[in-house]
């Protein structure tokens, strides 16, 4: 089973900062099968970035992903106010066994 | 629209059973596996397992391989979720969801407490 791990756990930022974030995988997946998701209070996780780097539907462009292998970042370029949330990474592997990650909490400074 | 609508929220004591349904619409049920998804209180989210809706074959996470059941019934577009011998650590929101690279699907969520 891929062990994902994402680093750091909380992030103390302020509006307009931008904002890396890492997950890192315990054997090498498919770009193809590692997502990013955010999540808020009291509400699902939503879908931003598929396939390491494509963002999903009515997602916007401050949000990329990028990285291969076993190193994957999300990266937010100017943060917002309704970007304080938690982030998650996944992987989906081949043996169709899903992960993931711990979570990173994007909050208020 | 696509939705996944799930059962209600419930309190159960522990050690029994409980049984979570997932109704999906606008979205061709043979087309994508159901996934489920459990997080806990203040916790992040830990994959449950899957079912293939076309045959009902199914794949678990080793964590919840032995007291997790999850089915589909293709005539009521419905997979079902059954957690039993039900312990205070299984108190969480429940999640299924279509996952397949950007088709991407969350149903609302159910709440189980486990308490006596």
């Amino acid at each position: 089973e891929v062990v994902v791990t994402q680093s750091p756990g909380t992030l103390s930022l302020s509006p307009g900062d931008r904002v890396t974030l890492s997950c890192r995988t315990s054997q090498s997946v498919s770009s193809d099968y590692l997502s990013w998701y955010q999540q808020k209070p009291g509400q699902a996780p939503r879908l931003l970035i598929y396939g390491t780097s494509n963002r999903a539907t009515g997602i916007p462009d401050r949000f990329s992903g990028s990285g291969s292998g076993t190193d994957f970042i999300l990266t937010i370029s100017r943060l917002e106010p309704e970007d304080f949330a938690v982030y998650y990474c996944q992987q989906y592997g081949s043996s169709r066994l899903l992960t993931f990650g711990g979570g990173t909490k994007v909050e208020i400074k | 629209e696509v939705q996944l609508v799930q059962s209600g929220a419930g309190v159960k004591k522990p050690g029994s059973t409980v049984q979570i349904s997932c109704k999906v619409s606008g979205y061709t049920f043979s087309d994508s596996y159901i996934h489920w998804v459990q997080q806990a209180p203040g916790q992040g989210l830990d994959w449950m397992g899957l079912v293939d809706p076309v045959d009902g074959e199914t794949i678990f996470a080793e964590k919840f391989q032995d007291r997790v059941t999850i089915t589909a019934d293709t005539s009521r577009n419905t997979a079902y979720m059954e957690v039993r011998n039900l312990r205070s650590e299984d108190t969480a929101m429940y999640y299924c969801a279509i996952i397949n690279g950007w088709t991407n699907y969350w149903g609302q969520g159910t709440l189980v407490t486990v308490s006596s």
